[in-house]
């Protein structure tokens, strides 16, 4: 099941960069979209959410963009910090379609280096 | 800031024993969720909970599964008879409305011996 993609395995960036983590999706009903963080030994914690009407949403250091006709969406870190180093995960459901069901991808390791 | 709690954090039990993860949600949250991620692997969803029954459920969520919210606290997942294969991350989630944010605890390591 590969509704939701992340090709990138790992990521590595510098303090005070932009950090950009991708995520690809094959199910046209999804009409909501997550960005959750995790660390060892923790669950994933939510980060941002955009629902298929919008384009972008921004909070703080963090934000999401939606393109739909790639079925494509992005997290951007600005600025990285050392904290931000974890696994992140983009996930997916159809709300209004009928499911809450979460589908996730494999996740993206970020380190950012100090 | 409000979140969801698992107990236990671990769990080791024999194959074929009965166990039961335990989750309190967020308090004014009413759909609760049951994921799990084996070693390696994506994080699967297992089931859905609201209004006191079952919303949705995987493939995964055989006969063996079941959920119950016993009290207005408690959020229950058991397992009749484990297998080996159950090892686990238990994941127990919440949202205050279906379009809006599932919140995780962190999770039950499930250890099948």
């Amino acid at each position: 099941d590969q509704q939701v993609k992340q090709n990138s395995p790992s990521l590595s960036v510098q303090e005070g960069r932009i950090s950009i983590l991708n995520c690809d999706y094959t199910n046209s009903m999804f009409d909501y979209f997550l960005w959750y963080k995790k660390y060892p030994a923790e669950g994933p914690t939510f980060l941002i959410s955009i629902s298929s009407i919008k384009d972008k949403n921004e909070d703080g250091r963090f934000t999401v963009f939606l393109n739909k006709s790639a079925k494509h969406l992005s997290l951007h870190i600005v600025p990285s910090q050392p904290g931000d180093s974890a696994v992140y995960f983009c996930a997916a459901n159809f709300p209004q379609g009928g499911s809450e069901k979460l589908v996730f991808g494999k996740g993206t390791k970020l380190t950012v280096n100090p | 800031e409000p979140e969801v709690t698992q107990t236990p954090s671990h769990q080791v039990t024999q194959m074929g024993q009965e166990v039961i993860l335990r989750c309190v949600p967020i308090s004014n949250h009413l759909y609760f969720y049951w994921y799990r991620q084996i070693l390696g692997q994506k994080v699967e969803f297992l089931v859905s909970f609201y209004n006191n029954e079952i919303s949705e459920k995987s493939e995964i969520f055989d006969d063996q599964f079941s959920v119950e919210r016993p009290d207005g606290s408690n959020f229950t997942l058991k397992i009749r008879s484990t297998k080996l294969e159950d090892s686990a991350m238990y994941f127990c989630a919440s949202s205050d409305d279906r379009d809006q944010p599932q919140h995780f605890g962190d999770g039950t390591r499930l250890s099948i011996l």
